[in-house]
């Protein structure tokens, strides 16, 4: 099936850096979302993004619905320890449903103290 | 709120028996729930979707006779692996959204490990 590719694909860290990841499509979605995985672990839902251009912060996290609807990014600002993880994007094509997710590729942080 | 649970967390069986795995709504009635796999270090990858009271809709290439879903009631779903295989190994995830105006997202469970000997 599709998938939306992310980069990097994994980074290392120091903590206390700032995050940038980001997630793009060939195709257009009309939400745009944001899951954590860690490791043997389900996704949890990070931010979720209904509106092209939307902004959106969920306290040290912050991300961006792209104006052109094939993109989106993540921003962690001030990393710590416990940010490590999986980052998943998801984005879904249709509205009013609850119809299926893409997945994105993944980015895999590591931070180091 | 929104919790989805997983029975069981992980499993080892045999070659050609079948497996059960159980996902559940604790809090909230899910109209629709989703079946995943995930293998080691990639991303998630949906097996079908099932609607309460209806039959699943698989995705393309994922066989219905092999991997049996039932969403008998708005707070559980089942997945049977059937004549399981070593390569049916893998990171069995499921996901519960309420279906409701304006609640569509999706939460996921926290998965279960499946081993085929």
């Amino acid at each position: 099936g599709q998938q939306l590719n992310q980069s990097p694909q994994s980074m290392f860290i120091q903590e206390g850096e700032d995050v940038s990841m980001n997630c793009t499509s060939s195709s257009i979605f009309n939400t745009w979302l944001w899951y954590k995985q860690d490791p043997g672990e389900g996704p949890v839902l990070l931010i979720a993004l209904y509106k092209a251009g939307e902004l959106t912060s969920n306290g040290r996290l912050t991300a961006q619905f792209g104006i052109t609807r094939k993109d989106s990014f993540l921003n962690i600002s001030a990393s710590i320890p416990s940010d490590v993880g999986i980052y998943f994007c998801a984005g879904r094509s249709e509205t009013g449903t609850a119809s299926k997710l893409t997945f994105g590729t993944g980015t895999r942080l590591q931070v180091t103290l | 709120g929104a919790v989805v649970s997983q029975h069981p967390s992980r499993v080892i069986c045999k070659s050609g028996t079948s497996v059960k795995i159980e996902c559940r709504s604790l809090d909230f009635q899910a109209t629709t729930m989703f079946w995943y796999r995930q293998f080691p270090k990639k991303s998630l990858m949906l097996m079908a979707t099932s609607n309460e009271g209806s039959k699943a809709t698989y995705e393309q290439g994922v066989e219905k006779d092999k991997f049996l879903i039932n969403h008998a009631s708005l707070t559980l779903s089942t997945l049977t692996v059937t004549s399981a295989h070593p390569e049916d190994s893998s990171f069995y995830i499921c996901s519960a959204s309420l279906g409701l105006a304006g609640v569509y997202e999706q939460f996921f469970g926290p998965g279960t490990r499946l081993t085929v000997l």
